[in-house]
């Protein structure tokens, strides 16, 4: 069965500063990963996916690396907003023995960013 | 920008009550998929749907739960006879493909803004 922790699962940071996010996950047989952002009572925004082939994938102040074999994903977020104060969520696709199409979710890391 | 929604955004009823969840996927998007979140907890794989059929379902996607496809547009999520640990968010998905290897927006799934369930 396919398990994915996030670590820290809070973060309070002061605004500006560059900051990483952390996925891990039991089962390196997947197909990709995604990061989601999730505000309040809210859906979920998808930031980025990497395919289980690339090793990283960028959109504006985010990176998201993988490292598939140790089972490990992060996400860099470089010159924090207080906009981007947000629960943010890691989900692989695949891994668990037989699944190909659900994402698996962690349980998020809370970010504060204080102006 | 293309967006998947959900009907209605929050739902009362009472326990035994039968409820359909309504979704209007993106339009190009063929893979359909119901997620759901209990307050406090993480998102929860329910079922996956692609070409008028269930392709893959958790264990708590039992026989009160069904999904269809009633038109070229709408994604459905019945549940039968509701329990009051049914209360949860209820996130639809859909994605341009299912399987993996394509550009990154093909594989993504994009969530709609969710129904809140609230069984009584």
């Amino acid at each position: 069965k396919q398990e994915v922790t996030q670590i820290p699962a809070a973060l309070s940071v002061p605004e500006g500063e560059n900051l990483v996010l952390n996925c891990s996950f039991t089962d390196s047989a997947i197909y990709n990963l995604q990061w989601f952002r999730q505000d309040p009572g809210k859906g979920l925004t998808s930031l980025l996916l990497i395919q289980s082939s690339q090793r990283e994938q960028t959109s504006g102040r985010l990176n998201a690396s993988l490292d598939k074999s140790s089972g490990r994903s992060t996400l860099y977020i470089a010159a924090s907003q207080p906009g981007d104060s947000a629960t943010y969520l890691c989900a692989v696709r695949g891994g668990g023995g037989g699944s190909n199409y659900k994402l698996t979710f962690g349980k998020g890391t809370l970010l504060t960013v204080n102006p | 920008e293309p967006e998947v929604t959900q009907t209605p955004s929050h739902q009362v009823t009472q326990m035994g009550q039968e409820v359909i969840l309504r979704c209007v996927p993106i339009s190009n998007h063929l893979y359909f998929y119901w997620y759901r979140q209990i307050l406090g907890q993480k998102v929860e794989f329910l079922v996956s749907f692609y070409n008028n059929e269930i392709s893959e379902k958790s264990e708590i996607f039992d026989d009160q739960f069904s999904v269809e496809r009633p038109d070229g547009s709408n994604f459905t999520l019945k549940i039968r006879s509701t329990k009051l640990e049914d209360s949860a968010m209820y996130f639809c998905a859909s994605s341009e493909r299912g399987t993996s290897g394509g550009p990154p927006s093909t594989d993504t799934q994009y969530f709609g803004p969710g129904t809140r369930l609230t069984v009584l």
